[in-house]
């Protein structure tokens, strides 16, 4: 089955603080794996793929196939960067390509 | 900057009603999805559309539940006689192509059942 495990439901850091929110998946194959934030009264958007290799608002993702874990990181948050996070996956395996989503982590930033 | 858009944003509705939310996708995409968000769970994947018909639905995606694409423009979910449990943010999403590309979101629907 298809699943991904995002355990930290808030993560509160001061601003200028390293960011990890961590993200583990289960997924017999190749899954192709995203991060979407959601900002207060915003829609979902995409924050940064796998494939694409980017950093993005100065995050980064790492996939590590080996551990099963596609961690979003940045050296230095912001309070802009306040919202929620969410780990997805997408790959044959999963149907059509829908995303499987996991539950989500609340970044806090603060001053 | 083309966007999905939804509407209602909000819709209250009693218990054994019918409930259509709907979604106005990206023009030139092809792929077309209805998410839930019960309050406080993760974004589950109800269905997924493509060519005018269901190309997969997941266990939510009872009878109870349709899609519909009637203009070539709207796309639509009608829930025929909604539940207590049915209350949640839904999301429409659209792609260009099924296999890769950005999925691209509304900004929800929010369902309340009494």
């Amino acid at each position: 089955a298809q699943r991904v495990t995002q355990p930290e439901k808030l993560l509160s850091v001061f601003k200028g603080a390293p960011v990890e929110l961590k993200c583990n998946y289960s997924y017999s194959g190749s899954p192709e794996l995203f991060w979407y934030v959601q900002y207060s009264r915003q829609r979902l958007q995409l924050l940064l793929r796998h494939i694409s290799r980017e950093s993005i608002k100065g995050f980064t993702a790492d996939l590590n196939k080996g551990e099963t874990s596609f961690h979003l990181k940045k050296p230095f948050a912001q309070e802009e960067d306040s919202a929620m996070y969410y780990c997805a996956l997408s790959g044959p395996g999963t149907g059509f390509q829908k995303l499987v989503f996991g539950t989500g982590t609340r970044l806090l930033v603060s001053p | 900057e083309p966007e999905v858009t939804q509407t209602p944003s909000h819709q209250v509705t009693q218990m054994g009603q019918e409930v259509i939310l709907r979604c106005v996708p990206i023009s030139n995409h092809l792929y077309f999805y209805w998410y839930r968000q019960i309050l406080g769970q993760k974004v589950e994947f109800l269905v997924s559309f493509y060519n005018n018909e269901i190309s997969e639905k997941s266990e939510i995606f009872d009878d109870q539940f349709s899609v519909e694409r009637p203009d070539g423009s709207n796309f639509t979910l009608k829930i025929r006689s909604t539940k207590l449990e049915d209350s949640a943010m839904y999301f429409c999403a659209s792609r260009l192509r099924g296999n890769t590309g950005e999925l691209f979101f509304g900004e929800g629907s929010r369902l309340t059942v009494l």
